[in-house]
């Protein structure tokens, strides 16, 4: 089947801009999370949803990233008034698990967000 | 979470077989020890997963020694498709979800 899809793939924004990044998981998995990976070094956490309950969120650089997932299968990162330290990939990762320990996480291919 | 530590970069030839070494000192009794490979525009992938001695699948083997302070993924023959970046990490199997925690990574770089 699909796996995790992730738009747009590339962006460009201008600093000051908000921006809107889409995660859709796989079908029927219950957990999805977001981490950033900036360049050269391995991906940081971000947030994690059980369906559409936010129940992490501490790895939020700060209260201009907010995420979303209204109906618990797409979700939506939005970051406002882009800076250049925001430049990164970002990556959306999807799991079956409900609670479960260290389930397979499956990751869509990242956007890359350039700020500048 | 236990801190992780592997090289920075590894080179490899065609057809060799590569380990990667993790060092995890701290390990807690309930914490696994899971590898996921990265290739270059493409988010991580899974690889393996294990608690101790020795886990094989279809791409990889985990070793594991009793003392488990450390991990040796060995990738058997390698290609140059296997040219990608490794992470190990290590978590509580009893968190409520998995929270991964990367390090830097390991650089692989199979040549011909």
């Amino acid at each position: 089947g699909a796996g995790v899809s992730q738009s747009p793939r590339y962006k460009v924004a201008k600093r000051g801009q908000d921006v809107a990044l889409r995660c859709d998981p796989i079908s029927g998995h219950v957990s999805l999370f977001w981490y950033q990976q900036a360049l050269g070094q391995g991906p940081e956490f971000l947030t994690y949803f059980q369906n559409e309950a936010q129940l992490d969120k501490s790895g939020l650089p700060s209260d201009r990233f907010f995420a979303e997932r209204p109906e618990g299968s797409v979700s939506t990162l939005k970051i406002q008034r882009t800076q250049q330290e925001d430049s990164a990939v970002y990556l959306c990762a999807s799991s079956l698990a409900k609670g479960q320990p260290w389930d397979e996480q499956y990751f869509g291919p990242g956007t890359r967000l350039t700020v500048t | 979470l236990a801190k992780t530590t592997q090289p920075i970069s590894m080179d490899s030839y065609e057809g060799q077989e590569v380990n990667i070494t993790c060092s995890h000192n701290n390990i807690a009794t309930n914490d696994y020890i899971t590898w996921y490979q990265q290739f270059p525009s493409q988010g991580p992938r899974f690889i393996i997963q294990g608690y101790k001695t020795k886990v094989t699948n279809e791409v990889a083997s985990l070793f594991i020694p009793a003392d488990r302070k450390s991990s040796t993924l060995s990738l058997p023959r390698v290609s140059l498709s296997d040219t990608a970046v490794y992470y190990c990490l290590v978590g509580d199997m009893n968190t409520g979800f998995q929270k991964l925690v990367f390090g830097t990574g390991t650089r692989l770089l199979v040549s011909p």
